[in-house]
């Protein structure tokens, strides 16, 4: 089973700063597989990026997505006051077929 | 716009079976559909999948104890877990696969579960 370490558990920033967001695979990840997602207090997960690097409809620019192999990164490159929230990343593996989650990154307010 | 609902009891005895239920406004779509769940204060854990057609892939490490149907009618997506513990309460989602079914693009709200007696 893949295994997703994101890191820093928590990071506190101010608004218009940039963020960067890690999440190491245990074993290599196809980018395709790679998406990230962001969860308000007491809402749902919404859908970021998929494939690494692919902005979901209606996602503002300033959400970027990179990275391949073990290692990838979700950036924001100006932190606006609705950013601040906790951010997973999620795999996909084909055998078995299955789904696993990074333990979050939480982006607090400075 | 697509939109996903759950229901279910909000509280289940332990060692009961746990039965929720997701309404797809838009059920007549060939989609794979996906239960997840979040205990209190962690992360996110995928459960299982569905696609329209009934196929199933479940999480390994819940797999002795769920299952997920299709309908009837075919707007809805069941889950059954059984023998529940106070480790299985959380809020569980349900979710639409996105194509290419390597992510979860459209998510209900939620619905809490506590497993108590």
């Amino acid at each position: 089973e893949v295994v997703l370490t994101q890191s820093p558990g928590t990071l506190s920033l101010s608004p218009g700063e940039r963020a960067t967001l890690s999440c190491r695979a245990s074993q290599t990840v196809s980018s395709s597989y790679l998406a990230w997602y962001q969860q308000k207090p007491g809402q749902a997960p919404r859908l970021l990026i998929s494939g690494a690097s692919n902005r979901a409809t209606g996602i503002p620019d300033r959400f970027s997505g990179s990275g391949s192999g073990t290692d990838f990164t979700l950036t924001i490159s100006r932190l606006e006051p609705e950013d601040f929230a906790v951010y997973y990343c999620q795999q996909y593996s084909s055998s078995p077929r299955m789904y696993t989650f990074g333990q979050g990154t939480k982006l607090e307010i400075k | 716009q697509l939109q996903l609902q759950e229901s279910g009891p909000g509280l289940v005895k332990p060692s009961e079976t746990l039965s929720l239920t997701c309404i797809v406004s838009d059920g007549s779509s060939p989609y794979y559909w996906v239960w997840s769940r979040q205990p209190p204060g962690k992360g996110l854990e995928w459960i299982g999948s569905i696609h329209h057609s009934g196929n199933t892939y479940y999480n390994p490490s819940l797999k002795s104890r769920v299952t997920i149907s299709v309908g009837p009618p075919k707007n809805q997506f069941s889950l059954r877990l059984s023998s529940v513990t106070a480790a299985d309460t959380a809020v569980y989602y349900c979710a639409r696969l996105g194509v290419p079914y390597y992510y979860m693009d459209v998510w209900g709200k939620g619905t809490t579960v506590t497993v108590s007696s």
